[in-house]
């Protein structure tokens, strides 16, 4: 088992710019989590899935973030508009036991 | 009050120190609880989980507290590569809302 796969490793781009960050999650694994963290404010949850089907999003900071999951196998958070304070590591973790993928470090300039 | 806190450390030990971290909750319908370790620039990953009953696995002990609210995990014979920072997990009642939420850390240093 390959664990949860996240894509890319590291972002970095201008504010303005839309991001897309992506998540495979471990196969069979109904819940899916997104997080975001850093130095200030630690680990925080943004959303949740379950069944491909989004539970909570009372962490998503504002509209500027979206995120969707078409299928079993597939997670995406964007982005758009981007800012400077977005820059953080943000992690997709799969199963109610969380199990974390490697994260994306982002950088917005 | 913050739901779940954690003193950030850092906890500097020698080799062969045994240390001890708590984790405070104030959400008392909380159900169950976890310790997660997240090594410098890595992903956390499940350390161990925490019953009422307490929980060892190898040198390390967590144990609950739920009428005091707190959680915590023991390292006996610490090791250089016990180095990390230790984060705990408090799971909600399934009510709807946010079901789990993170502490901050506490950041062990090992010295040789």
């Amino acid at each position: 088992d390959a664990g949860v796969i996240q894509s890319p490793r590291h972002e970095v781009t201008e504010m303005g710019q839309e991001v897309t960050l992506r998540c495979k999650p471990i196969s069979g694994h109904d819940y899916l989590f997104w997080y975001r963290q850093t130095m200030m404010r630690g680990l925080e949850l943004l959303i949740y899935f379950n069944n491909n089907v989004p539970i909570d999003d009372s962490g998503m900071p504002e509209d500027r973030f979206s995120a969707k999951m078409p299928n079993a196998s597939f997670s995406t958070l964007k982005i758009q508009p981007s800012e400077p304070r977005d820059s953080a590591v943000y992690f997709c973790a799969s199963g109610i036991e969380q199990f974390f993928g490697p994260g994306t470090r982002l950088t917005v300039l | 009050r913050k739901e779940v806190e954690q003193d950030p450390g850092p906890f500097n030990v020698p080799e062969g120190a045994t240390v001890a971290f708590n984790c405070t909750y104030s959400n008392s319908a909380s159900q169950s609880f976890f310790w997660y370790r997240q090594d410098c620039r890595k992903e956390p990953k499940l350390l161990m989980s925490v019953y009422s009953s307490g929980n060892e696995d190898g040198r390390f002990t967590a144990q609950l507290n739920r009428a005091s609210q707190y959680i915590s995990l023991l390292i006996r014979d610490s090791k250089l590569s016990d180095s990390a920072t230790y984060l705990c997990v408090v799971i909600r009642s399934h009510s709807g809302n946010t079901p789990l939420v993170f502490g901050k850390g506490t950041r062990l240093s090992v010295i040789a």
